[in-house]
């Protein structure tokens, strides 16, 4: 299975925010990212957060880390259109090497 | 961040040829990296690409089949050799920058159909 896991789809509406899970493994990981993928296109690098930070907000992007739990979460305010991708969460595991999780797929509907 | 390019962006093969991708950056990068993404799933790490020795692959990559060049600080090549339809993936490559440590940026990729 999985080191990292998503949950597989989220729908949202136009204008809502919208959160994105993740739950990862390794409590020694020192940074965890979120990247978007675009159909058809490579993986832009959204936002990442250093392990002994708790919250880091940038615009939009709102990232929460729960290091008790392993939990991580993306929050995108005021979610569009363009925001339709897949999201991947993905922890630097060993040393630069990412492991990915499954990605989640984020619709948004006008 | 550093600009990657990858060539080519996308290739149709027969089974049994070899293909190689070229990752090019902008500047030098520390580290570089090759990940697979086959279809409709995540993307798995191969192996890491060290300037001028012998690439580390990950568990289940092996050199005969995807090997590795790096010349430099900022380019690198993967082969797929002896392909079949299940190599059929987007090869992707990342880097991981001099100035910044922390942060990996990947190439576009290169969407490979074996038939």
């Amino acid at each position: 299975g999985e080191d990292v896991e998503q949950s597989l789809f989220l729908s949202v509406r136009e204008g809502d925010s919208s959160v994105i899970n993740c739950t990862y493994t390794d409590s020694s990981s020192t940074y965890l990212y979120w990247y978007k993928q675009e159909p058809g296109a490579g993986l832009q690098l959204l936002t990442y957060i250093f392990s002994n930070m708790d919250m880091k907000q940038d615009q939009r992007l709102t990232v929460l880390l729960n290091k008790k739990d392993k939990h991580l979460s993306l929050r995108i305010a005021d979610t569009q259109t363009g925001d339709s991708a897949i999201y991947f969460c993905a922890e630097n595991k060993y040393g630069n090497k990412l492991v990915f999780g499954a990605g989640t797929i984020l619709r948004v509907k006008s | 961040s550093a600009v990657i390019s990858q060539k080519p962006s996308r290739d149709i093969c027969q089974r049994g040829t070899s293909l190689t991708i070229q990752c090019q950056v902008d500047s030098q990068v520390t580290m570089m990296f090759w990940y697979r993404q086959q279809p409709g799933q995540s993307l798995t790490l191969i192996a890491t690409a060290n300037q001028g020795s012998e690439a580390t692959y990950e568990s289940g990559f092996v050199i005969d089949k995807f090997p590795i060049s790096r010349p430099n600080l900022t380019f690198s090549t993967l082969t797929v050799s002896n392909m079949s339809p299940e190599d059929s993936s987007i090869y992707l490559c990342s880097v991981v920058g001099l100035a910044s440590t922390d942060t990996q940026y990947f190439g576009p990729g290169t969407r490979l159909t074996v038939l």
